[in-house]
């Protein structure tokens, strides 16, 4: 295992299409965590999970905004209906607990609307 | 609302000289509070965490609950510590999400 993987690196959009990115969490941990990071500021919380179940969602993720995370396993974000203000990194982490527990990022995806 | 402030964007020291990070948060509770590093070309990792009162490549960070602050220091700067860093906050409970403040890009020169 080489740490949290997320695909693609880089995604470049015309404004109105979907989009669907992947993280793929270290195997053992159970937490999983969307951030997106706009240039100059430091990553924004989106949404997290614990195994399966999606606890929490920021009033950042619009109903344009899904997650998934079937089995507890990778999890998926879509943007439907992409806008010019997506653009952005989005992160993914993962932990293996809650308040006090190290999380692990991956490299993220560079989402750019045109 | 639970908010970190990082007020400087910039700072750039010498080879040598001491440093300190400023991080300020605002809540009133009993939050944990983070450093995360982010060195060119690579992903965000932990540097150190307030509940471990460790010292990590030379740095500390003391949690200031009357002033709630929890600045990063480091006494003689290295260039390889040259990077983004990120001050985070979590709250108490089972979420884990961070806070992240704005960053401040360390430039040590030579």
């Amino acid at each position: 295992d080489t740490g949290v993987s997320q695909d693609p690196r880089h995604k470049i959009t015309k404004r109105g299409q979907n989009v669907t990115f992947r993280c793929d969490p270290i195997s053992e941990h159970n937490r999983l965590y969307w951030y997106r990071q706009t240039l100059g500021q430091g990553p924004e919380f989106l949404t997290y999970f614990q195994n399966e179940a999606q606890l929490e969602k920021s009033r950042l993720l619009s109903d344009r905004f899904s997650a998934e995370r079937p089995k507890g396993s990778f999890s998926t974000l879509e943007i439907q209906r992409t806008e010019q203000g997506d653009s952005a990194m989005y992160l993914c982490a993962s932990s293996l607990g809650g308040q006090s527990y190290e999380q692990y990022f991956g490299p993220g995806t560079r989402l750019t609307v045109t | 609302a639970q908010r970190v402030t990082q007020p400087e964007k910039l700072l750039s020291v010498f080879k040598g000289a001491p440093v300190e990070l400023k991080c300020n948060y605002s809540y009133s509770g009993s939050p944990e509070l983070f450093w995360y590093v982010q060195y060119s070309r690579q992903r965000l990792q932990l540097l150190l965490r307030h509940i471990s009162r460790e010292s990590i490549k030379g740095f500390t960070a003391d949690l200031n609950k009357g002033e709630t602050s929890f600045h990063l220091k480091k006494p003689f700067a290295q260039e390889e510590d040259s990077a983004m860093y990120y001050c985070a906050l979590s709250l108490p409970g089972n979420t884990g999400k961070l806070i992240f403040g704005q960053g401040t890009t360390l430039q040590v020169k030579p």
